[in-house]
């Protein structure tokens, strides 16, 4: 595996399921981010985890939950989510310290909620 | 103040002909300027990238117009191609303290679409 990978690719569900959206980076990457992609609308960040910091959107509703147990992993649980929260949730990483600041996405997990 | 406006929405080109793509913003304290491409079921990959200390930065086709004093900044793609058929979008941000991970604020993106 190299470079950013998300899984699932595709989810849906409803909106009392609890699911978790799952990140692997496999470049060394000492920093994750959670960013949600809706049509014709800017990229949204909303989590970083970086070198143990995490900042929030806090626009960002609390019906979304990130987890970053290593600098390798990030997960984002979702739970009583709402038919606004389709989209395509994207995972990057980045080298904080050193680096370039440039963001590696994965593909994208397509979430829909019914 | 955080906002990144990028115009047009769409554009079609035919092949050889130039791309132009427009960015705009407020925050006088970003550093850092990325174009990012996007094709159909893929994640943004960066394409080229300026910082306010230069007005231009050229990669092969592309190139990074960048007006400091009018805040704007854009990609010009040259000979355009089918295969740059794909959704850019600007981006900008600020350096992060020690430590701390950039927070890029994206426009809204473009879907250029290049005729063969």
């Amino acid at each position: 595996e190299t470079g950013v990978t998300q899984t699932p690719r595709h989810l849906v569900m409803g909106m009392t399921n609890k699911k978790s959206l799952k990140c692997e980076q496999h470049l060394g990457h000492n920093a994750m981010y959670w960013y949600k992609q809706s049509a014709k609308k800017p990229l949204e960040l909303m989590f970083v985890y970086s070198l143990e910091e995490r900042v929030e959107n806090n626009s960002v509703p609390s019906r979304f939950s990130p987890e970053c147990p290593n600098s390798s992993h990030l997960f984002l649980h979702l739970h009583t989510l709402q038919p606004e929260d389709s989209a395509l949730y994207l995972c990057a990483s980045s080298q904080v310290q050193g680096g370039t600041g440039e963001l590696f996405f994965g593909e994208g997990s397509r979430l829909t909620v019914l | 103040q955080q906002q990144v406006k990028q115009s047009p929405q769409s554009l079609i080109v035919q092949k050889g002909g130039i791309s132009i793509i427009n960015c705009a913003y407020e925050n006088t304290a970003f550093d850092y300027f990325p174009w990012y491409q996007q094709f159909p079921g893929k994640g943004p990959a960066l394409l080229i990238a300026i910082r306010p200390d230069v007005s231009e930065k050229k990669e092969g086709r592309f190139t990074i117009s960048f007006n400091k004093s009018a805040k704007q900044f854009s990609l010009h793609i040259m000979d355009s191609q089918p295969g740059d058929s794909a959704t850019y979008f600007c981006a900008a941000s600020i350096e992060g303290s020690s430590g701390s991970a950039r927070q890029l604020t994206f426009g809204s993106g473009t879907q250029l679409t290049v005729l063969p």
